[in-house]
């Protein structure tokens, strides 16, 4: 059964500071890998989607990552702003559960001005 | 246009009342999902409609009815409601044979009094 976890549960730090949100999964069959935002009451905002032949993503600040082999998946976070702070998510993609997504607990990031 | 609309935004309901969310995408996808979130936890699946058929029932009580009819919209039925059912359920949508990428809704937030 596929698990995912992600560390650290909450996270605080001063802006302009670099930060890597961790996730990691328990079987590595998985078919690609989605890096969400979530706002306090929102939906959930795409960050970036990783195949599982890809090694990362980037899209503008962010960078994510993938290493399929060890079961992780990293997103970094460049020169963090205080509109940064927000819950972040990471989700594995089961292809063959239709579409099925497995969470993460996920991160709550803080950054203070 | 990569956007999933849901309403209403809020809804309070007594245990007695029958009620419907709504969920629409003009995206072309086949797949449409209900989740549902509890506070401070990820969303949980409960349903999954592919070419407009469920394809995943979560093992959701039936007090909670899907219905899907036509590629673009989603709707989800409530009756008889518990007060512990009260949460944000979300709306996702994905197409078939591809990535797996999945955008969600804004939410609706159900309370049940």
């Amino acid at each position: 059964k596929q698990e995912v976890t992600q560390i650290p549960a909450a996270l605080s730090v001063p802006e302009g500071e670099n930060l890597v949100l961790n996730c990691s999964f328990t079987d590595s069959a998985i078919y690609n890998l989605q890096w969400f935002r979530q706002d306090p009451g929102k939906g959930l905002t795409s960050l970036l989607l990783i195949q599982s032949s890809q090694r990362e993503q980037t899209s503008g600040r962010l960078n994510a990552s993938l290493d399929k082999s060890s079961g992780r998946s990293t997103l970094y976070i460049a020169a963090s702003q205080p509109g940064d702070s927000a819950t972040y998510l990471c989700a594995v993609i089961i292809y063959n559960q239709g579409g099925k997504l497995i969470f993460g607990q996920g991160t709550e990031l803080s950054v203070k001005p | 246009d990569t956007e999933v609309t849901q309403t209403p935004k809020h809804l309070v309901m007594g245990m007695t009342n029958k009620k419907s969310l709504k969920c629409e995408q003009h995206m072309g996808h086949r797949a449409m999902y209900w989740y549902k979130q509890k506070a401070k936890k990820p969303p949980e699946l409960m349903f999954v409609y592919s070419y407009e058929k469920l394809s995943i029932n979560e093992s959701v009580p039936s007090r909670f009815s899907p219905e899907c009819p036509n590629s673009s919209l989603l709707n989800l039925h409530l009756h008889a409601l518990q007060p512990e059912d009260s949460a944000l359920y979300l709306c996702a949508s994905s197409q078939p044979g591809t990535s797996g990428e999945q955008y969600f809704g804004p939410g609706t937030r159900l309370t049940v009094t």
